[in-house]
């Protein structure tokens, strides 16, 4: 199994400011096909995880463009450029080149 | 705009089954575009995957759960079931259904809100 580390597990921000979370993961997520099946999910209080970012950098339908991801092989970035209130929440991300998925531990973003 | 919601008991006694069921709206259950997966939370910890099923009827289990998991589908109510046998307390979590487009290279793009099950006697 491969297993996906993040840090921190949790970071308090203030509004305005930048975050930025780390993912590394145990194996390489590049696959053959020269794709990076590297995701990040957003689990807001009392709701399911929503997607954010999948294959590394492209952002879900509807995602702000103050998310942004980077990275490759087995080191993983998720940056807020300026956060916001409803940012707060658990950040995941995941992997999906080899089963079972796998998930990091999750960093909890709180506001200052 | 897919929409799955799970629903099922809330508390199962230990050694017994879980069962829990996810409906689907927005989509077809039997379209071969669509895998149907089911993830699970214990309280205030990280998320775990359990399997996912396809219409074509492969299932694909995480090893650690695979031998007391079950993934099955009712096509004609557009829903697909959980069983996870002989639960402990360690079972008590939210269980998620969740949908993606392949077994691999591919994101849960929905989700349903969840349903906490209680492992107690």
């Amino acid at each position: 199994e491969i297993v996906m580390t993040q840090t921190p597990l949790s970071l308090s921000v203030t509004p305005g400011q930048p975050a930025s979370i780390s993912c590394k993961s145990s194996q390489s997520l590049l696959h053959g096909d020269e794709k990076t099946y590297l995701y990040w999910y957003l689990q807001k209080p009392g709701q399911s995880p929503q997607l954010l970012i999948y294959e590394v950098f492209n952002r879900f339908s509807g995602v702000p463009d103050r998310f942004s991801g980077s990275g490759s092989g087995t080191d993983f970035t998720l940056k807020i450029s300026r956060v916001e209130a409803e940012d707060v929440g658990v950040y995941y991300c995941m992997q999906s080149i080899q089963l079972p998925h796998s998930f990091g531990q999750g960093t909890k973003l709180e506001i200052k | 705009q897919l929409q799955l919601q799970e629903s099922g008991p809330g508390l199962v006694k230990p050694s017994e089954t879980l069962s829990l069921t996810c409906n689907v709206s927005g989509g077809s259950i039997s379209s071969s575009s669509y895998y149907w997966g089911w993830i699970r939370q214990p309280p205030g910890k990280g998320l775990e995957w359990i399997g996912t099923f396809h219409y074509s009827g492969t299932t694909y289990y995480n090893p650690s759960l695979k031998s007391r998991v079950t993934i099955s589908v009712d096509a004609s109510k557009n829903q697909y079931s959980l069983t996870l046998d002989s639960v402990t307390a360690a079972d008590t979590a939210v269980y998620y259904c969740a949908n993606h487009l392949q077994i691999l290279k591919s994101s849960f793009d929905y989700w349903g809100q969840g349903a906490l099950v209680t492992v107690s006697s």
